[in-house]
């Protein structure tokens, strides 16, 4: 079954609202999670570091304000679109790493839509 | 900064036969991994294969194995006896040692023909 799991699978706000996403890893703890965003028939796009008790690490290009990310514990963080825009709409993605297995897993994924 | 590029948007080939997705990767590093990760319709990444910069023996996985050459930085994956369930779009992948950020190449999409 799935180790790490994205809530909610699919959402629709309203231009202007915020929407948050969560990424939960279910049985091991991650002090660092990854927030990817994937348009369409193209790759996953790096947009974040999300480090368990301090602040998110955001690749370039990526804006702060707008993508809130927290990670308050070690086996959640969350990722606020704030202000959201129709070009907003993308699918999000985030992994985890389990150290015991050293293995990376990836949740389900979010689809985001703003209308 | 390390690049993940694959030179094919989009293969097709029959049910059976063998196909080879092709990657290559820039990086100045000498310890790092490489991945190919599988994506169908369901958008649910999968790990295929996994391969360490250090070990020169090519990884395999039933079906699935690469021709993993460093000095060249090249690391293909070949499908075996393709199936119709291997249709999805295949990402090439890297990741330094000590990090867990993994970069993504392009990918290609795969159609398998029945």
């Amino acid at each position: 079954g799935a180790v790490v799991s994205q809530h909610p699978s699919w959402v629709i706000c309203k231009s202007g609202t915020s929407v948050k996403i969560e990424c939960r890893s279910l049985d091991f703890q991650a002090t660092t999670m990854f927030w990817y965003r994937q348009f369409p028939k193209q790759s996953l796009m790096l947009m974040a570091t999300s480090n368990e008790g301090s602040k998110a690490t955001y690749e370039q290009g990526v804006e702060k304000d707008k993508f809130l990310i927290n990670h308050a514990s070690l086996t959640l963080s969350t990722l606020t679109v704030t202000s959201a825009h129709p070009e907003d709409s993308s699918f999000y993605i985030c992994s985890a790493t389990s150290y015991s297995g050293n293995t990376i897993y990836f949740g389900e994924g979010s689809w985001l839509t703003v209308v | 900064a390390q690049t993940v590029t694959q030179s094919q948007p989009e293969m097709s080939v029959q049910e059976a036969e063998t196909v080879t997705l092709s990657c290559t990767y820039d990086t100045s590093e000498n310890n790092y991994y490489l991945f190919w990760y599988k994506q169908p319709p369901s958008r649910q990444m999968i790990l295929v294969i996994r391969q360490e910069a250090y070990k020169q023996q090519n990884a395999t996985e039933n079906r699935f194995s690469v021709n993993f050459q460093k000095a060249a930085k090249s690391f293909s994956l070949k499908i075996s006896d393709s199936q119709l369930g291997d249709t999805a779009m295949y990402f090439c992948a890297f990741m330094k040692h000590r990090d867990d950020k993994i970069i993504f190449g392009k990918g290609t999409r795969l159609h398998i023909l029945p």
